[in-house]
């Protein structure tokens, strides 16, 4: 079984779309994550969430809307999708929201927007 | 702000030989430390982690990594690399702050050559 999953794997899409990213853990964790990396491999959190409650929000645009239905998925909407959104997406999750957590990571949603 | 460096982009290494990936890290508080790896295609996947006591810790695959708080390092080393080990490496510091982001330095991508 896969602790953190995400799909899709690939998404490609074209400009102005609406497009959603989903990712679900089964490890049983309190707090997940979403980060970006982009063409040059430099990874940045976008957003956390602890039980359900957005706890970082790092200046992301706010056509990204992250969405947690239950404590074990955690969605990442984005509106409106421009050229420089095309990176790689990872979701990941911890046991607590606090730093000595170890943090798993899904495998990555690789976004093209053309 | 706390931050990461690795200063190498690039390291190519013979098979068998030693191996040292450099990291740096600027944080106020005591950090905790963790390296990931990335292989192509792959999510990361934690290798090591410090948090405190013995500054030498021990990971998977045979790594490890010291954490020399005076200069302000966390450098991974492998006695003797297999082709197996090429991939995209990245340092990482856990803060303190309420969420628990990691902040990642821009990774250094490791070949082997046989």
């Amino acid at each position: 079984d896969t602790a953190v999953s995400q799909t899709p794997k690939y998404l490609v899409t074209q400009m102005g779309n609406d497009k959603s990213i989903k990712c679900e853990q089964n490890l049983g964790h309190d707090t997940m994550y979403w980060y970006k990396q982009d063409s040059k491999k430099f990874l940045k959190i976008m957003f956390s969430y602890n039980n359900k409650e957005l706890i970082i929000n790092e200046t992301v645009p706010n056509r990204f809307s992250p969405k947690s239905p239950d404590k074990a998925h955690l969605n990442l909407h984005i509106n409106s999708l421009e050229l420089g959104d095309s990176a790689v997406y990872f979701c990941a999750s911890s046991p607590r929201e606090r730093a000595k957590n170890i943090q798993y990571f899904g495998a990555g949603t690789r976004l093209s927007v053309l | 702000a706390q931050s990461v460096t690795q200063p190498d982009i690039h390291i190519t290494v013979s098979e068998g030989a030693s191996l040292e990936l450099r990291c740096n890290y600027s944080y106020g508080a005591t950090p905790y430390l963790f390296w990931y790896v990335q292989s192509p295609g792959q999510g990361l996947q934690l290798l090591l982690k410090y948090f405190s006591g013995d500054t030498l810790v021990q990971g998977i695959k045979g790594f490890e990594a010291e954490f020399k708080r005076s200069q302000s390092s966390f450098n991974l080393r492998k006695p003797s690399v297999h082709w197996s080990d090429a991939a995209e490496y990245f340092c990482a510091v856990g803060t303190m702050e309420y969420g628990n982001k990691l902040v990642f330095g821009a990774g250094t991508i490791l070949r082997v050559k046989s």
